[in-house]
């Protein structure tokens, strides 16, 4: 069974600063690849972010980076230059071709403060 | 990507009753998926459907309370069935599109029972 724990239920960070959000997951598939997701309020879900397990290299996506720690299981979130746009919920997933699903973490609400 | 359209938006049911919401796609897809969240909450997955074959549900999810219709790879829908107040929540449609198990959302239905 896939697991994804993202242990910061909130997080908050001043408008132009940088936030890093945690997620940690569990898999037995040497195959997979990770995400983020964003739900701003009353918003449909968007993908921010994606990673293959395979490539050593760290996504990034303009102001959005991860910090993908394979051996440790860790596949953190940078946002800099944080903006007001970004306030919302983050997901991190876990997706695999075998499972047919991707597993989600429980959410990290993220405020951004002016 | 997938463009991915849910009806209705939201609605207000009397209990009892049952709701069908449906979700097209712009394109063909394999997997469907359908999720259920409560605001500011993580997703749980009620099923996944795929053309052509019967749904599967997640455990505490059956089908005599959650049908679900995939007639074609562009539309599906779930019904809530005798609906009560636990069944308030946001239903969302999602499908699988690409190499790498990436997931697109509908917008969501918000769905209140009285």
């Amino acid at each position: 069974a896939q697991t994804v724990t993202q242990s910061q239920p909130e997080m908050s960070v001043q408008e132009a600063e940088t936030v890093t959000l945690s997620c940690t997951y569990d898999t037995s598939e040497s195959d997979y690849y990770l995400f983020w997701y964003k739900q701003p309020p009353s918003r449909q879900m968007i993908l921010v972010i994606r990673q293959e397990a395979y490539k050593q290299q760290n996504a990034t996506e303009n102001r959005f980076s991860v910090n993908f720690q394979k051996a440790a299981k860790s596949f953190s979130l940078k946002i800099s230059d944080s903006q007001l746009g970004d306030a919302a919920m983050y997901f991190c997933a876990l997706g695999n071709t075998n499972a047919g699903k991707s597993t989600f973490g429980d959410g990290t609400t993220l405020t951004v403060k002016p | 990507s997938a463009v991915i359209s849910q009806k209705p938006s939201r609605d207000i049911c009397q209990r009892g009753t049952s709701l069908t919401i449906q979700c097209q796609v712009d394109s063909q897809v394999t997997m469907m998926f359908w999720y259920r969240q409560q605001p500011g909450q993580s997703l749980t997955l009620i099923a996944t459907a795929n053309q052509g074959s019967e749904a599967t549900y997640e455990s505490g999810f059956v089908i005599d309370k959650f049908p679900i219709s995939r007639p074609n790879l562009t539309f599906s829908t779930l019904t809530v069935s005798n609906m009560s107040p636990e069944d308030s929540s946001i239903y969302l449609c999602s499908v699988e599109v690409g190499s790498y198990n990436e997931q697109f959302f509908g917008p969501g239905t918000r769905l209140t029972v009285l």
